[in-house]
């Protein structure tokens, strides 16, 4: 079945440091890649999608490109803050007909000043 | 608007009782998905409904689990029986039609004694 491997964490960095957290998948189709974010005692909230190979997918300053010839959607940042202390889930969508989401583990990042 | 909201928000339970769990998604939103987080398991999809009727149950761990929607509303997830392992986060998420972005509550945190 589809699945989703992504870097193991946790993740610590200083403000303003770059961030990657890698994400692989594996799919049969053409899923549509999500990255959501869980931030401390909060719900889960969609931070980017790509729905086809090439699309990039933004928003607060993180990016992920959907490479089909990679398998992946890595997601950066060029410069973290604090704020940005979180579990970062990669997800694809299962084109069996739910379209039910498949994450990968999460990865725990903390910034510090 | 209001967004999804499940209660209760925490339950304790002792092993052996049957509990239910109950999801409001977003007014309008025809597809109603269940997650479950867990430590040992990261996150699962359990069961998807397209209006009332369920067409993905694959998640659904064992015959202890079920689940039914009303009115295209209002979503209950019982557990029967229950046992240490169900002890996890259970997570709803509605979206406005399936493939559209999936929307999540807050949780309900299962622990079973």
């Amino acid at each position: 079945g589809d699945s989703v491997t992504q870097m193991e964490g946790p993740v610590t960095l200083s403000e303003e440091a770059f961030l990657t957290i890698n994400c692989t998948y594996t799919a049969t189709g053409y899923p549509s890649l999500f990255w959501y974010v869980q931030y401390p005692g909060e719900g889960l909230q969609l931070l980017l999608k790509a729905t086809k190979a090439d699309d990039k997918g933004s928003n607060k300053g993180f990016e992920a490109t959907y490479r089909k010839e990679t398998t992946s959607f890595h997601l950066e940042k060029g410069s973290v803050q604090v704020s940005d202390s979180a579990v970062y889930f990669c997800a694809l969508s299962d084109q069996g007909g739910s379209e039910k989401l498949v994450f990968g583990k999460g990865t725990k990042l903390t910034v510090n000043p | 608007g209001a967004g999804v909201s499940q209660s209760p928000s925490n339950k304790v339970t002792e092993k052996g009782k049957d509990v239910e769990l109950r999801c409001d998604p977003i007014s309008g939103h025809t597809a109603l998905y269940w997650y479950r987080q867990s430590l040992g398991q990261g996150l699962e999809f359990l069961i998807y409904f397209q209006g009332n009727s369920a067409p993905d149950k694959s998640g659904l761990p064992s015959d202890r689990f079920s689940a039914e929607r009303t009115g295209g509303s209002v979503s209950t997830l019982t557990i029967q029986r229950t046992q240490q392992e169900d002890s996890a986060v259970y997570l709803c998420a509605s979206s406005l039609l399936r493939g559209h972005e999936q929307y999540f509550g807050p949780g309900t945190r299962l622990t079973v004694t």
